[in-house]
């Protein structure tokens, strides 16, 4: 069974700009969550995804956001970009949004230039 | 609010020494827990998880850890350490939120060398 896959692996933008990420989870997975890796704030949660509906949100600014589709896929924006959003942003799947198990992919490296 | 501390942010250890790693946890209602191992450049693997069922957990690659309650630890150890087991550990606790439980709590992390 193929792991969870995010896309593009690398990207470099400028401030200001705006990206968006993919994720598909797992084949049968439906629970998508979103993390943010970096060397000074260590591993966020952003937010969770389950049937097409955010179920849960973390701490960060509106620029943030995401939406998933009804194949489970799911894809997160930043918007405006800044510095500081330079980071590891790591996608995990669950089979549902109360399973304990996640499976991580191996997460997209955004510099902010 | 449920949290995690790691003790230590840098482990180092010789090939065949025992690994110990230290992770506390805060939770007001029974945890989920789990450690999961991160090589460079990649995302993170689970290496075990604690769900309530027995206290002494057993993971991959030979890691297991041991929930006590009186405690609030979640330890990780191995016997004997690899090579391969250099990289950063992360401990991290399952927050309930209305009823969905994925969101995970990360500890810092705390990287292991060995040295052969």
């Amino acid at each position: 069974k193929a792991g969870v896959t995010q896309t593009p692996r690398y990207l470099i933008k400028t401030r200001g700009q705006q990206v968006t990420l993919s994720c598909s989870p797992i084949s049968g997975h439906r629970s998508v969550s979103w993390y943010q890796q970096t060397p000074g704030q260590g591993l966020q949660f952003l937010f969770e995804y389950f049937s097409e509906t955010q179920r849960n949100k973390g701490n960060f600014p509106g620029r943030f956001s995401g939406r998933q589709f009804s194949n489970s896929r799911s894809e997160m924006n930043v918007s405006t970009l800044e510095l500081g959003d330079s980071a590891l942003y790591l996608c995990a799947s669950s089979l549902s949004s109360s399973y304990n198990e996640q499976f991580f992919g191996p997460g997209t490296r955004l510099t902010v230039l | 609010a449920q949290s995690v501390t790691q003790l230590g942010s840098h482990v180092s250890v010789s090939e065949g020494a025992l690994v110990l790693l230290r992770c506390n946890y805060s939770s007001s209602v029974p945890p989920y827990l789990f450690w999961y191992v991160q090589y460079p450049n990649q995302g993170l693997q689970l290496l075990l998880k604690y769900t309530s069922a027995a206290t002494l957990v057993k993971g991959i690659n030979g890691f297991e850890a041991e929930f006590k309650k009186s405690e609030t630890s979640f330890h990780l150890t191995k016997p004997s350490a690899h090579m391969s087991d250099a990289a950063e550990y992360f401990c991290a606790v399952s927050v309930t939120t209305g009823g969905a439980t994925n969101k995970l709590i990360f500890g810092t992390g705390t990287l292991l060398a060995v040295q052969p």
